[in-house]
C-alpha cells in the first residue's frame, strides 16, 4: 500500500525558507512524478511542482522564482523548499503521487498535509 | 492558466438525493479532467480521472461526464458518507494544472 507523509516545521517566520519531506513507503520513488501541492485557509488547491527520480523537475511559474524540490532515492524521499516566504504562504502542503501516464496528470496518492503558519 | 469554475458553491441535499456539481474549464481541456473528495482534516481522494473513469473502488454511484470546457460530477442515491467537499481539476494544460474552488455538499 502506498503512503505518503509529510514532515517539517509547522511554523516558519517571513522572510525564511519553509522545508518540507515527503517519505514515500510502499512504492519506489522511481518510475514516477512527485508533487507538491498547498491548501491555503479558504482557498483552492494549487499545484506547487513536481519532482522525477532523476532530479527532473518543474514548477508551477507563480511560485518559481522561489521553490525548489529535489530527491533522495537512497531515503526514498522528496523534499520541498520556498524561499521569502510571507503570510500569504501559510497552507496545508500534500505531498502527492502522479496518477496515470502520457498525457496524464492527476493525483492518485496523497500525504496527509503539514500544516505550516508563516507567522513572526 | 486554464481558470476552473465550481458550481454550486455549496449544496444542501438528503441522503439519497441525486446531485450534480457543474465545473466549467475557461478553455477547452477535452477530456482532461479528474475529481477529487476531500472531508475536514483530510486530503483529497480521487474519485474520476479523464472526465468519467472511475478509480479503483470508489463506488458506482459516482459518475462523472463533459468534455471541452463543461464537465459534471453526479452522485445518484447519496449516501452519509459522500457529505463533504468535492474539487475538480484539470489536466490538459501543465502549466500550471489547476484546481476549482471546490463544491461542499452538507446535509439539508
Amino acid at each position: 500500500q502506498v503512503q505518503l507523509q509529510e514532515s517539517g516545521p509547522g511554523l516558519v517566520k517571513p522572510s525564511e525558507t519553509l522545508s518540507l519531506t515527503c517519505t514515500v513507503s510502499g512504492a519506489s520513488i522511481s518510475g514516477y512524478y512527485w508533487n507538491w501541492i498547498r491548501q491555503s485557509p479558504g482557498k483552492r488547491l494549487e499545484w506547487i511542482g513536481y519532482i522525477r527520480y532523476n532530479g527532473t523537475a518543474d514548477y508551477n511559474p507563480s511560485l518559481k522564482s522561489r521553490v525548489t524540490i529535489s530527491v533522495d532515492m537512497s531515503k526514498n524521499q522528496f523534499s520541498l523548499k520556498l524561499s521569502a516566504v510571507t503570510a500569504a504562504d501559510t497552507a496545508v502542503y500534500y505531498c502527492a503521487r502522479r496518477g496515470g501516464t502520457g498525457g496524464a496528470y492527476y493525483f492518485d496518492y496523497w500525504g496527509q498535509g503539514s500544516l505550516v503558519t508563516v507567522s513572526a | 492558466d486554464i481558470q476552473m469554475t465550481q458550481s454550486p458553491s455549496t449544496l444542501s441535499a438528503s441522503v439519497g438525493d441525486r446531485v450534480t456539481i457543474t465545473c466549467r474549464a475557461s478553455h477547452s481541456i477535452l477530456t482532461y479532467l479528474a475529481w477529487y473528495q476531500q472531508k475536514p482534516g483530510k486530503p483529497p481522494k480521487l474519485l474520476i480521472y479523464r472526465t468519467s473513469s472511475l478509480q479503483s473502488g470508489v463506488p458506482s454511484r459516482f459518475s462523472g461526464s463533459g468534455s471541452g470546457t463543461e464537465f459534471t460530477l453526479t452522485i445518484s442515491n447519496l449516501q452519509p458518507d459522500d457529505f463533504a467537499t468535492y474539487h475538480c481539476q484539470q489536466y490538459a494544460s501543465f502549466y500550471p494544472l489547476t484546481f476549482g474552488g471546490g463544491t461542499k455538499v452538507e446535509i439539508k
